[in-house]
């Protein structure tokens, strides 16, 4: 079945810690790649976006997401993170050539960053 | 400039009622879609509808309907309910450069 894979699903760092968080699809063709985060009790916020050219995206708050063409990733990154990091990060594809606008999403991984 | 907004924020039904979730979108967007998102779990698409009509379908059974006005305004309606109909209702809004802006949701209990 197609699908989104997040293989993290509950992360703890510490404040200033690196962060990378894995996120791999099925499908072949071409893709529209997403991450999305989701604050407590705040809803669903767009992060960053890949549609095509340089794989190296930059999003807002400091995070960037490199897609692998050839291995089907689409992983978020941050240098050093924030207490106010602390969130649920969700990976999502669409499918441009469908017509359709439909995001399948990952099952998102759970950030906790202590301070 | 308003985001999308949905209403209500927080619902309690019995099992077999019927509900009905709104969703305004952006302004200036024509499409709206729906999403489930149960705990734990990313959001699920439920359907989407541009110019009044469903244009795509998820895995959802037909007790899962919709609606678009002309003001592309929407609602979705949920019949005989069941208790894993339990969940976060996400409405997202977009104008065919396929970035989709998510409302705060409609968190629906079914007891």
């Amino acid at each position: 079945a197609q699908s989104v894979s997040q293989h993290n699903h509950h992360v703890i760092l510490s404040e200033a810690a690196s962060l990378e968080l894995g996120c791999n699809y099925s499908y072949g063709g071409t893709v529209n790649l997403f991450w999305y985060v989701q604050y407590p009790g705040q809803h669903l916020q767009l992060l960053l976006k890949y549609f095509s050219g340089d794989p190296l995206v930059k999003g807002i708050k400091g995070f960037e997401a490199e897609f692998i063409k050839s291995k089907f990733s689409f992983n978020l990154r941050k240098p050093s993170v924030q207490w106010s990091d602390t969130a649920e990060y969700f990976c999502a594809v669409l499918r441009p050539n469908t017509g359709f606008q439909k995001l399948v999403f990952g099952t998102g991984t759970r950030l906790l960053v202590s301070p | 400039d308003a985001g999308v907004t949905q209403s209500p924020t927080h619902l309690i039904k019995t099992r077999g009622q019927q509900v009905t979730l709104r969703c305004s979108p952006k302004s200036g967007h024509d499409t709206v879609s729906w999403y489930q998102q149960a705990l734990g779990q990313g959001p699920q698409f439920i359907f989407q509808y541009y110019e009044e009509e469903e244009r795509q379908r998820g895995n959802f059974p037909d007790r899962f309907s919709g609606h678009q006005f002309p003001n592309y305004s929407s609602e979705l309606n949920v019949n005989a309910l069941l208790l894993g109909d339990s969940a976060l209702y996400l409405c997202a809004s977009s104008l065919a450069v396929y970035e989709q802006y998510f409302g705060p949701g409609t968190r629906l209990t079914v007891t």
